[in-house]
């Protein structure tokens, strides 16, 4: 299958500062990707649904200048946590929709995640 | 506003015991149904899917489930479980958007298998 990469795997900040996630597909483009956050045992909230070249959708309850969303080409998409705090901290998880109009299979495909710890 | 339940959070059995987790959904609609598995430190796989067709579907690793449309349901099954399978199950629906699939997850059953 597609493959989605996520940078970096794990990140450790001070509260205050901003963490950029990026979410890369890498044999594939992707149009649509999402964002969701993960708790630890609990499953996938999504938070965002981000479209290259538009203004990213969040869902009810996510702060939109809190986790700004980049979608600036068809291979990559960027969250940033700004002023980061410790209840910030989560287990970050991008998906990448495959296009038919761009020769994919409208599948969605799931990076490994990426860990931010916030002190 | 869909939902997907699942119905054990935690589930624990021996090495080549049977096994069948339960997943209910909520949407009228026509809907695409998954199976994600989550090994400890390890990303999302896919262990199967529905879209339509045949109700029973087949996945990786000696995984199937049956889309049961009448009772909302796509319960995954596996004869005989090995210690290997100990993992983290989320069942999850796609809804269509402006922007194409959106998945909504389950909670998640946790699965252990005692050697």
């Amino acid at each position: 299958g597609a493959v989605v990469s996520q940078h970096p795997s794990w990140v450790i900040c001070k509260s205050g500062t901003s963490v950029k996630i990026e979410c890369r597909s890498l044999d594939f483009q992707a149009t649509t990707m999402f964002w969701y956050r993960q708790f630890p045992k609990q499953s996938l909230m999504l938070m965002a649904t981000s479209n290259e070249g538009s203004k990213a959708t969040y869902e009810q309850g996510v702060e939109k200048d809190k986790f700004l969303i980049n979608h600036a080409s068809l291979t990559l998409s960027t969250l940033t946590v700004t002023s980061a705090h410790p209840e910030d901290s989560s287990f970050y998880i991008c998906s990448a929709r495959s296009s038919p109009l761009a020769g994919g299979l409208d599948e969605q495909f799931f990076g490994p995640g990426t860990r931010l710890t916030v002190l | 506003a869909q939902s997907v339940s699942q119905h054990n959070h935690h589930v624990i059995l021996s090495e080549a015991a049977s096994l069948e987790l339960g997943c209910n959904y909520s949407y009228g609609g026509t809907v695409n149904l998954f199976w994600y598995v989550q090994y400890p430190g390890q990303h999302l796989q896919l262990l199967l899917k529905y879209f339509s067709g045949d109700p029973l579907v087949k996945g990786i690793k000696g995984f199937e489930a049956e889309f049961i449309k009448s009772k909302f349901s796509f319960n995954l099954r596996k004869p005989s479980v090995q210690w290997s399978d100990t993992a983290e199950y989320f069942c999850a629906v796609t809804v269509w958007n402006n922007y194409g699939q959106n998945f909504v997850f389950g909670p998640g059953t946790r699965l252990s298998v005692l050697p």
